[in-house]
């Protein structure tokens, strides 16, 4: 069964600064999503970023881009700039591209504050 | 392009009540799926429809159970409330082609209170 580990339950970063996320996950699958979502105070879960398997270039998305280690299952997202709007809690996931499958697996989560 | 939409956003039911919860995917989307997220057990996979069919089911009692019409709106209820079901369900839509899925979208949530 797919796994996903976030060893960091709470970080914090000084404003305009970079902080980064770390994700690890399990799988026998080779084909696969992984994605970090943003959930604020308000609930909706975001999508942050996201990145196919079979890619080598990791993914960058305007201050957030990850770090994606296939052979060693790790997958950390890096925060540019950070702005106080980014304080969330950040989900790591993973979901199969099999068309017979739809599942999301979340990670435990990472609170992230944001110090002016 | 609307997003998801969860309905209603709160809830709060006695223990022993039913509830349903509605969940309208984005328009084209026919795969929907339902999560559980607490502070103690985070998110949780319940299952998921994909063309009026569940396709899959996570590790939850028979007491939550779902369905999906025919124009892939998918509802969720849960029967004999309990105070541990107190948490909030997230649905989430995907679009399925034939060589694969694409990313989950999510709606808003319901926040359900069991008293």
């Amino acid at each position: 069964a797919q796994t996903v580990t976030q060893s960091q339950p709470e970080m914090s970063v000084q404003e305009a600064e970079t902080v980064t996320l770390s994700c690890t996950y399990d799988t026998s699958e080779s084909d696969y999503y992984l994605f970090w979502y943003k959930q604020p105070p308000s609930r909706q879960m975001i999508l942050v970023i996201r990145q196919e398997a079979y890619k080598q270039q990791n993914a960058t998305e305007n201050r957030f881009s990850v770090n994606f280690q296939k052979a060693a299952k790790s997958f950390s997202l890096k925060i540019s700039d950070s702005q106080l709007g980014d304080a969330a809690m950040y989900f790591c996931a993973f979901q199969e591209m099999k068309t017979s499958y739809d599942k999301v697996i979340f990670g435990p989560g990472t609170s992230l504050s944001v110090i002016p | 392009k609307a997003g998801v939409t969860q309905t209603p956003r709160y809830l709060i039911k006695t223990r022993g009540q039913q509830v349903t919860l509605s969940c309208s995917p984005i328009s084209g989307h026919r795969s929907v799926s339902w999560y559980q997220q607490t502070p103690g057990q985070g998110l949780q996979f319940l299952f998921e429809y994909f063309s009026e069919t569940q396709r899959n089911k996570g590790n939850f009692p028979g007491r939550f159970s779902g369905r999906q019409f025919s124009n892939s709106r998918s509802e969720m209820n849960v029967s004999t409330l309990e105070l541990g079901d107190s948490a909030l369900y997230l649905c989430a839509s995907s679009l399925v082609t034939p060589s694969r899925n694409t990313e989950a979208f999510f709606g808003q949530g319901t926040r359900l209170t069991v008293v």
